[in-house]
């Protein structure tokens, strides 16, 4: 079974803080995601990447950045949090070669900032 | 601009009834159309895709029925259980712009027991 797990469930940070949000994949998938999941909006794109030390803007990237050192590990960087980052965070991979819909995702970082 | 409008935002079905969810899409460069299913505390998983070049795929009591014409797709839950309570999307996936999946905004389907 494919495996996405995320650094912490739950996760309160102050305004300002930097923030790390970890995504680890245990099947040696080539493409990892980070979206954003709020009520009423869906899931949208933060960042991706293909490779490792690649990284391509999503939909939303404005106050994020990201991180891929390693083939199996994603981060997601909140360079100084605000409240309107408050969301649950979702990381997500796929391999080359299928269709790229067929994304696994972790359970989710959920992020209140205060 | 929402390129995947889903509706409804909810929806209450009894057990045994089908469930139906719609989604409509404008732009022409979509080349797949899956489903996710996601349960409360969990990330979303795939339930079913579909091409256009296909009226309707099945799968179990899953079905999808695309009308390419009206650029429409929807997800039909035949014989509801109430564990097929959850948050469902559909997504397209854009096939010209770095085959990246756009999401619908989502259906919270409860079903009666």
């Amino acid at each position: 079974d494919v495996k996405v797990t995320q650094s912490s469930r739950y996760l309160v940070k102050r305004t300002g803080e930097k923030v790390f949000l970890e995504c680890v994949q245990d099947m040696d998938h080539e493409n990892m995601f980070w979206y954003r999941q709020d009520p009423g909006l869906g899931l949208r794109l933060i960042y991706f990447s293909y490779d490792v030390k690649m990284k391509e803007k999503g939909d939303i990237p404005e106050g994020y950045s990201v991180s891929r050192e390693k083939k199996e590990r994603f981060s997601l960087i909140l360079e100084s949090a605000s409240t309107n980052q408050t969301s649950m965070y979702l990381c997500a991979s796929s391999r080359v070669g299928v269709p790229s819909y067929e994304q696994y995702f972790g359970p989710g970082t959920r992020l209140t900032v205060t | 601009q929402q390129q995947v409008k889903q509706s409804p935002q909810s929806l209450i079905v009894q057990k045994g009834g089908i469930s139906i969810i719609n989604c409509a899409y404008e732009n022409t460069a979509f080349d797949y159309f899956p489903w996710y299913q996601q349960f409360p505390g969990k990330g979303p998983a795939l339930l079913i895709a579909i091409r256009p070049d296909v009226s309707e795929k099945k799968e179990g009591r899953f079905t999808i029925s695309f009308n390419k014409s009206a650029k429409q797709f929807s997800l039909h839950i035949m014989d509801s259980q109430p564990g097929d309570s959850a948050t469902y999307f559909c997504a397209a996936r854009n096939g010209n712009r770095d085959d990246k999946i756009i999401f619908g905004k989502g259906t919270r389907l409860h079903i009666l027991p």
